[in-house]
């Protein structure tokens, strides 16, 4: 399977944990995106990378939450003391480097903070 | 401000018909790009069908087809022949800058009766 990979699928935390995501992107593409989904909405913009380089982070992703993508490769999402407000799906997409290109998303991370 | 509207929540449509989503934007930008979204239940999105706003041709991808009026800033998406296993939630998208993130809208629950 060369799609785009997210581990874990589920996770359940307690309140004020910490949490980290991984994801690995289809292996010639550049860009990586992550997204959060709540229920019933459509995916909000969290942040994206080309290549190892951060280009953009959304008001959404708050000092809390960091992104990294080490080497260009796979990218993490870290959510520190976990609020119940962060439950959601996080999605992860990767592309080519045109705008243009079709996102490529994962089958995602459901979070559940109790 | 860049939006991406879909009003319908849900929909249903008889199997073999034809059935069209709705879908508006708003944005600033003189080139952008829509696509349309299909998310089964429980599974991936999955990119339907993709629109260049340059292109003044509609795009057709077998069955699905879209609308796209560029002055009402209208992107609608026609499922012709609909099939049982069109039924999913639909999320109109728009890459609307040159950072290439997808605005979404808040996504439509298609419903195919037998």
């Amino acid at each position: 399977d060369t799609g785009v990979s997210q581990d874990p699928r589920h996770k359940i935390t307690k309140r004020g944990q910490n949490v980290t995501f991984r994801c690995d992107p289809i292996s010639e593409h550049n860009r990586l995106y992550w997204y959060r989904q709540t229920l019933g909405q459509g995916p909000e913009f969290l942040t994206y990378f080309q290549n190892e380089a951060q280009l953009e982070k959304s008001r959404l992703l708050s000092d809390r939450f960091s992104a990294e993508r080490p080497k260009g490769s796979f990218s993490t999402l870290e959510i520190q003391r976990t609020e119940q407000g962060d439950s959601a799906m996080y999605l992860c997409a990767s592309s080519l480097r045109q705008v243009y290109n079709e996102q490529f998303f994962g089958p995602g991370t459901r979070l559940t903070v109790l | 401000a860049q939006t991406v509207t879909q009003s319908q929540p849900e929909m249903s449509v008889q199997e073999a018909e034809t059935v069209t989503l709705s879908c508006t934007y708003d944005t600033s930008e003189s080139n952008y790009y829509l696509f349309w979204y299909k998310q089964p239940p429980s599974r991936q999105m999955i990119l339907v069908i993709r629109q260049e706003a340059y292109k003044q041709q509609n795009a057709t991808e077998n069955r699905f087809s879209v609308n796209f009026q560029k002055a009402a800033k209208s992107f609608s998406l026609k499922i012709s022949d609909s099939q049982l296993g069109d039924t999913a939630m639909y999320f109109c998208a728009a890459v609307l800058g040159t950072n290439s993130k997808l605005t979404f809208g808040k996504g439509i629950t298609l419903s195919v009766r037998p």
